[in-house]
């Protein structure tokens, strides 16, 4: 079964630092990744989607890189801001079914 | 063009009841599924739907139930409460490309469901 993991589960920035979030999945042959943010009490809203032949994709201040073979994608967030803080979290299709992190908690002191 | 759609947004049941949650997906969207998020145990799949049939499903009891009509909307159903069944229920839709099982994940607000 894909199990999907984010570390940190919380992080604390300063505005304006520069900020990586991480995504590890343990079975490689997935079909997509997709990045979420959540704010508190509301639903997701898509951030960024990768299809597996794809190594990363780009939107604004984000960029998500993805390595199948590792497992493994990243979510780097430029320049920072409070508007930021959410929980911020992956998913990938394996199977047909979409497998979701446990999300990472961002803080962005202004 | 308008997101997903979910009604109600709030609600509170006692255990024993039932309860039931609409989802409208995104326009052109044929494919709805729906997940309980809980602090204890994050997002879980529950079911998908598409084109009226169930193509997958979570492990979940028999009481969770779902449907989805001809015009894209879906409804879930939880039978017989039980306090652990309260949770925030998110349902989303997504435009498979050709070819593809899936596309991008759009998802409502949620129904909120505190069972007493």
């Amino acid at each position: 079964k894909q199990e999907v993991t984010q570390i940190p589960a919380a992080l604390s920035v300063p505005e304006g630092e520069n900020l990586v979030l991480n995504c590890s999945f343990t079975d490689s042959a997935i079909y997509n990744l997709q990045w979420f943010r959540q704010d508190p009490g509301k639903g997701l809203t898509s951030l960024l989607l990768i299809q597996s032949s794809q190594r990363e994709q780009t939107s604004g201040r984000l960029n998500a890189s993805l390595d199948k073979s590792s497992g493994r994608s990243t979510l780097y967030i430029a320049a920072s801001q409070p508007g930021d803080s959410a929980t911020y979290l992956c998913a990938v299709v394996t199977g047909n079914q979409f497998y979701f992190g446990t999300g990472t908690s961002l803080t962005v002191i202004p | 063009k308008a997101g997903v759609t979910q009604t109600p947004r709030y609600l509170i049941k006692t255990r024993g009841q039932q309860v039931t949650l609409s989802c409208s997906p995104i326009s052109g969207h044929r494919s709805v599924s729906w997940y309980q998020q809980t602090p204890g145990q994050g997002l879980q799949f529950l079911f998908e739907y598409f084109s009226e049939t169930q193509r997958n499903k979570g492990n979940f009891p028999g009481r969770f139930s779902g449907r989805q009509f001809s015009n894209s909307r879906s409804e879930m159903n939880v039978s017989t409460l039980e306090l652990g069944d309260s949770a925030l229920y998110l349902c989303a839709s997504s435009r498979p490309q050709l070819g593809a099982y899936t596309g991008e994940l759009f998802f409502g607000e949620g129904s909120r469901l505190t069972v007493l």
